[in-house]
């Protein structure tokens, strides 16, 4: 069974900066089956990256997703106000896992 | 526009029942998988259960295996999650999703509902 590590686990930025999050699984994902979500409070989450790489529909451009094997980044180029929020990574090669989380709040 | 409405939380003893629906909208339900995923409070994400666009296969987490079932209605355009033998730990917040198109049974959750909730006292 693949485990999903997030670090860290909370991560403070002001407005402007880059976030850069990090989601590591035990065994190597397939194919890049790698996807993140954001959930902003009181909110259902949304699909922001699938395929490890891909935006989903009507995602802005500051976010973009890296990685391969067992190493996955999500790069925000610089925060808005609404995306400070909790973020999780899910992989979806064997089964669907998926990462405890990351929260980017305002310093 | 696609919407996925979720209904059916409620506060049930333990041991009860519950049945979820999700009435889905603005696509061709036939053609996608369907999901729950739940939320306990201040918790995480965790899958609960998958069916596939034909409804014949179905996944379930080990947790709610053999207590939970998920079911279909093509012909409504509804999901079902009906939920026996309910325990403290169901307590979340159910979501409602749809799976997007990968190709195989597993894949990414590319709508969600609002989510409903279901409170079991401990």
């Amino acid at each position: 069974e693949i485990v999903l590590t997030q670090s860290p686990g909370t991560l403070s930025l002001s407005p402007g900066e880059r976030a850069t999050l990090s989601c590591r699984s035990s065994q190597s994902v397939g194919s890049s089956y790698l996807a993140w979500y954001q959930q902003r409070p009181g909110q259902a989450p949304r699909l922001l990256i699938y395929g490890a790489t891909s935006r989903a529909t009507g995602i802005p451009d500051r976010f973009s997703g890296s990685g391969s094997g067992t190493d996955f980044t999500l790069t925000i180029s610089r925060l808005e106000p609404e995306d400070f929020a909790m973020y999780y990574c899910q992989h979806y090669d064997s089964s669907f896992t998926f990462g405890p989380g990351t929260k980017v709040d305002i310093k | 526009e696609v919407q996925l409405l979720e209904s059916g939380g409620d506060l049930v003893q333990p041991g009860g029942s519950l049945r979820l629906s999700c009435a889905a909208s603005g696509f061709t339900f036939r053609s996608y998988a369907m999901s729950w995923v739940r939320q306990a409070p201040g918790k995480g994400l965790e899958w609960v259960s998958s069916i596939s666009t034909d409804g014949t296969v179905t996944f379930y987490a080990d947790p709610v295996k053999g207590h939970f079932a998920i079911s279909r209605d093509s012909s409504k355009n509804m999901v079902y999650l009906q939920m026996n033998s309910l325990r403290a730990e169901d307590t979340a917040v159910y979501y409602c999703v749809r799976k997007g198109k990968t190709g195989f049974h597993y894949g990414y959750f590319d709508y969600w509902g609002q989510g409903t909730l279901v409170t079991v006292p401990s």
